[in-house]
Protein backbone atom coordinates (compact mmCIF):
# COMPACT_ATOMS: atom_id res chain seq x y z
CA UNK A 1 0.00 0.00 0.00
CA UNK A 2 1.67 2.94 -1.39
CA UNK A 3 1.36 6.14 1.37
CA UNK A 4 0.76 9.99 0.84
CA UNK A 5 3.76 11.50 -1.21
CA UNK A 6 3.94 15.10 -1.51
CA UNK A 7 6.60 17.44 -3.98
CA UNK A 8 8.41 18.75 -3.85
CA UNK A 9 10.08 18.69 -0.50
CA UNK A 10 11.50 22.02 -0.19
CA UNK A 11 10.71 25.06 -2.51
CA UNK A 12 12.28 28.77 -2.18
CA UNK A 13 10.19 31.46 -3.89
CA UNK A 14 10.38 35.25 -3.47
CA UNK A 15 7.04 37.47 -2.93
CA UNK A 16 4.94 37.94 -5.49
CA UNK A 17 5.51 34.57 -6.94
CA UNK A 18 2.94 31.58 -7.60
CA UNK A 19 3.70 27.94 -6.61
CA UNK A 20 1.73 25.12 -7.27
CA UNK A 21 2.10 21.98 -4.55
CA UNK A 22 1.62 18.58 -5.87
CA UNK A 23 -0.55 15.24 -3.18
CA UNK A 24 -0.54 11.63 -4.55
CA UNK A 25 -3.71 10.37 -1.79
CA UNK A 26 -2.67 6.92 -0.71
CA UNK A 27 -4.32 3.68 -2.31
CA UNK A 28 -8.08 3.83 -1.99
CA UNK A 29 -8.89 7.18 -0.14
CA UNK A 30 -10.69 9.68 -2.26
CA UNK A 31 -10.69 12.53 0.27
CA UNK A 32 -7.96 14.82 0.67
CA UNK A 33 -7.33 17.62 2.67
CA UNK A 34 -4.29 20.38 2.58
CA UNK A 35 -3.25 22.30 5.93
CA UNK A 36 -0.59 24.77 6.51
CA UNK A 37 1.86 24.36 9.54
CA UNK A 38 3.66 27.41 10.15
CA UNK A 39 7.00 27.11 12.64
CA UNK A 40 5.66 25.89 16.05
CA UNK A 41 1.96 25.80 15.22
CA UNK A 42 -0.30 23.34 14.65
CA UNK A 43 -1.62 22.52 11.48
CA UNK A 44 -4.27 24.93 10.12
CA UNK A 45 -6.52 23.50 7.77
CA UNK A 46 -6.75 25.10 4.42
CA UNK A 47 -9.71 23.22 2.40
CA UNK A 48 -10.55 19.74 1.47
CA UNK A 49 -11.65 17.88 -1.74
CA UNK A 50 -13.59 14.89 -2.61
CA UNK A 51 -14.65 13.65 -5.38
CA UNK A 52 -12.95 16.51 -7.39
CA UNK A 53 -14.60 18.96 -5.92
CA UNK A 54 -14.07 21.55 -2.98
CA UNK A 55 -15.84 20.20 0.50
CA UNK A 56 -14.89 22.43 3.09
CA UNK A 57 -12.42 25.67 3.60
CA UNK A 58 -10.30 27.35 6.61
CA UNK A 59 -10.05 30.86 6.94
CA UNK A 60 -7.48 31.22 4.09
CA UNK A 61 -7.83 33.96 1.24
CA UNK A 62 -8.70 33.20 -2.17
CA UNK A 63 -5.67 33.30 -3.25
CA UNK A 64 -4.97 29.62 -2.12
CA UNK A 65 -6.85 27.67 -4.36
CA UNK A 66 -6.54 23.84 -5.21
CA UNK A 67 -7.44 21.03 -7.55
CA UNK A 68 -8.30 17.33 -7.12
CA UNK A 69 -7.85 15.35 -10.30
CA UNK A 70 -9.99 12.09 -11.24
CA UNK A 71 -6.99 9.87 -9.59
CA UNK A 72 -7.44 11.70 -6.16
CA UNK A 73 -4.36 13.52 -6.37
CA UNK A 74 -4.32 17.13 -5.86
CA UNK A 75 -2.87 20.55 -6.56
CA UNK A 76 -2.40 23.32 -4.00
CA UNK A 77 -1.81 26.64 -5.46
CA UNK A 78 -0.82 30.00 -3.74
CA UNK A 79 -0.86 33.10 -5.67
CA UNK A 80 0.69 36.80 -5.02
CA UNK A 81 2.88 34.71 -2.18
CA UNK A 82 3.82 36.71 1.13
CA UNK A 83 6.40 36.21 3.50
CA UNK A 84 3.60 34.86 6.32
CA UNK A 85 3.04 31.59 3.70
CA UNK A 86 6.45 30.52 4.72
CA UNK A 87 5.37 26.81 6.17
CA UNK A 88 5.38 23.52 5.65
CA UNK A 89 2.65 22.47 3.89
CA UNK A 90 0.75 19.10 4.28
CA UNK A 91 -1.35 16.59 2.60
CA UNK A 92 -3.83 14.15 4.56
CA UNK A 93 -6.01 11.85 2.60
CA UNK A 94 -8.93 9.82 4.23
CA UNK A 95 -11.36 7.47 2.79
CA UNK A 96 -15.04 8.58 1.77
CA UNK A 97 -17.76 8.34 4.81
CA UNK A 98 -18.28 10.51 7.76
CA UNK A 99 -15.42 12.74 8.24
CA UNK A 100 -15.58 13.15 11.78
CA UNK A 101 -15.12 9.94 12.30
CA UNK A 102 -12.21 9.40 9.46
CA UNK A 103 -8.46 9.29 10.48
CA UNK A 104 -6.41 11.53 7.68
CA UNK A 105 -3.07 10.00 6.82
CA UNK A 106 -0.58 12.53 6.26
CA UNK A 107 2.18 13.32 3.51
CA UNK A 108 5.41 14.41 4.36
CA UNK A 109 5.28 17.98 3.49
CA UNK A 110 6.39 20.71 1.92
CA UNK A 111 8.62 23.11 3.00
CA UNK A 112 8.40 26.72 1.33
CA UNK A 113 10.25 29.27 1.86
CA UNK A 114 9.10 33.06 1.07
CA UNK A 115 12.16 35.20 0.45
CA UNK B 1 -15.45 28.66 17.44
CA UNK B 2 -14.49 24.93 18.40
CA UNK B 3 -11.30 24.81 19.71
CA UNK B 4 -8.36 22.73 20.80
CA UNK B 5 -5.60 23.57 22.96
CA UNK B 6 -1.99 22.33 24.53
CA UNK B 7 -0.92 23.72 28.00
CA UNK B 8 2.66 22.55 28.06
CA UNK B 9 4.89 23.60 24.78
CA UNK B 10 8.07 21.36 25.67
CA UNK B 11 8.69 19.32 28.09
CA UNK B 12 11.94 17.38 28.96
CA UNK B 13 11.87 14.34 30.80
CA UNK B 14 14.69 11.66 31.44
CA UNK B 15 14.43 8.15 29.69
CA UNK B 16 12.07 5.41 32.21
CA UNK B 17 9.86 9.06 33.60
CA UNK B 18 6.21 9.32 33.24
CA UNK B 19 4.66 11.40 30.44
CA UNK B 20 1.25 13.57 30.53
CA UNK B 21 0.60 15.74 27.76
CA UNK B 22 -2.51 18.14 28.40
CA UNK B 23 -5.15 18.57 25.97
CA UNK B 24 -8.33 20.64 26.65
CA UNK B 25 -11.24 20.87 23.95
CA UNK B 26 -14.58 23.00 23.42
CA UNK B 27 -17.59 21.88 23.47
CA UNK B 28 -18.91 20.76 19.95
CA UNK B 29 -21.37 18.78 19.83
CA UNK B 30 -20.51 14.82 18.64
CA UNK B 31 -17.28 13.53 20.55
CA UNK B 32 -14.29 13.20 18.28
CA UNK B 33 -10.59 13.23 19.64
CA UNK B 34 -7.42 12.36 18.35
CA UNK B 35 -3.77 12.16 19.27
CA UNK B 36 -1.15 12.67 16.49
CA UNK B 37 2.82 12.56 16.67
CA UNK B 38 5.84 13.80 14.42
CA UNK B 39 9.02 12.58 15.01
CA UNK B 40 11.55 14.65 13.37
CA UNK B 41 11.78 14.24 10.11
CA UNK B 42 8.46 12.30 9.59
CA UNK B 43 4.94 12.21 8.75
CA UNK B 44 2.24 12.86 11.18
CA UNK B 45 0.79 9.93 12.07
CA UNK B 46 -2.13 8.50 14.44
CA UNK B 47 -1.23 7.22 18.34
CA UNK B 48 -4.69 6.61 19.04
CA UNK B 49 -8.32 8.32 19.06
CA UNK B 50 -11.72 8.51 20.87
CA UNK B 51 -15.44 8.81 19.54
CA UNK B 52 -16.73 7.20 22.25
CA UNK B 53 -17.25 3.58 24.81
CA UNK B 54 -14.54 3.63 27.65
CA UNK B 55 -13.21 6.90 28.37
CA UNK B 56 -9.33 4.84 28.04
CA UNK B 57 -8.33 4.53 25.25
CA UNK B 58 -4.94 2.89 24.08
CA UNK B 59 -3.15 3.71 21.29
CA UNK B 60 0.58 2.33 19.53
CA UNK B 61 3.76 2.48 21.32
CA UNK B 62 2.54 2.05 24.90
CA UNK B 63 0.60 5.10 24.92
CA UNK B 64 -2.82 5.76 26.20
CA UNK B 65 -5.28 8.79 26.86
CA UNK B 66 -7.97 9.38 29.31
CA UNK B 67 -11.26 11.42 28.46
CA UNK B 68 -12.80 13.50 30.93
CA UNK B 69 -16.26 14.88 29.84
CA UNK B 70 -16.37 17.17 32.70
CA UNK B 71 -12.85 18.64 32.46
CA UNK B 72 -13.54 18.60 28.32
CA UNK B 73 -10.07 17.07 28.84
CA UNK B 74 -7.91 13.71 26.79
CA UNK B 75 -4.64 14.25 28.31
CA UNK B 76 -1.68 11.84 26.38
CA UNK B 77 0.52 9.49 28.94
CA UNK B 78 2.60 7.34 28.81
CA UNK B 79 4.28 5.43 32.11
CA UNK B 80 7.64 5.37 30.85
CA UNK B 81 8.87 7.30 28.21
CA UNK B 82 11.94 6.32 25.85
CA UNK B 83 14.41 7.92 24.10
CA UNK B 84 12.64 7.60 20.72
CA UNK B 85 9.51 9.38 22.08
CA UNK B 86 11.12 12.39 21.35
CA UNK B 87 9.07 14.25 18.69
CA UNK B 88 5.73 16.58 18.66
CA UNK B 89 2.51 15.51 19.80
CA UNK B 90 -0.72 17.13 18.40
CA UNK B 91 -4.37 16.95 20.05
CA UNK B 92 -6.84 17.47 17.54
CA UNK B 93 -10.83 17.46 17.02
CA UNK B 94 -13.67 17.34 13.78
CA UNK B 95 -15.07 20.87 14.48
CA UNK B 96 -18.75 20.72 13.52
CA UNK B 97 -17.86 22.22 10.23
CA UNK B 98 -16.24 19.08 9.57
CA UNK B 99 -12.68 20.31 9.57
CA UNK B 100 -9.74 18.72 11.60
CA UNK B 101 -8.97 21.12 14.11
CA UNK B 102 -5.35 20.90 15.88
CA UNK B 103 -3.76 22.08 19.48
CA UNK B 104 -0.22 23.98 18.86
CA UNK B 105 1.72 20.87 20.14
CA UNK B 106 3.94 19.99 22.32
CA UNK B 107 7.26 18.82 21.96
CA UNK B 108 8.43 16.36 23.87
CA UNK B 109 12.66 16.29 24.57
CA UNK B 110 13.30 12.80 26.05
CA UNK B 111 17.27 12.49 27.76
CA UNK B 112 18.94 9.69 27.24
Amino acid sequence: ETGVTQSPTHLIKTRGQQVTLRCSSQSGHNTVSWYQQALGQGPQFIFQYYREEENGRGNFPPRFSGLQFPNYSSELNVNALELDDSALYLCASSLPGTMRYNEQFFGPGTRLTVL
Amino acid sequence: AQSVSQHNHHVILSEAASLELGCNYSYGGTVNLFWYVQYPGQHLQLLLKYFSGDPLVKGIKGFEAEFIKSKFSFNLRKPSVQWSDTAEYFCASYNQGGKLIFGQGTELSVKP
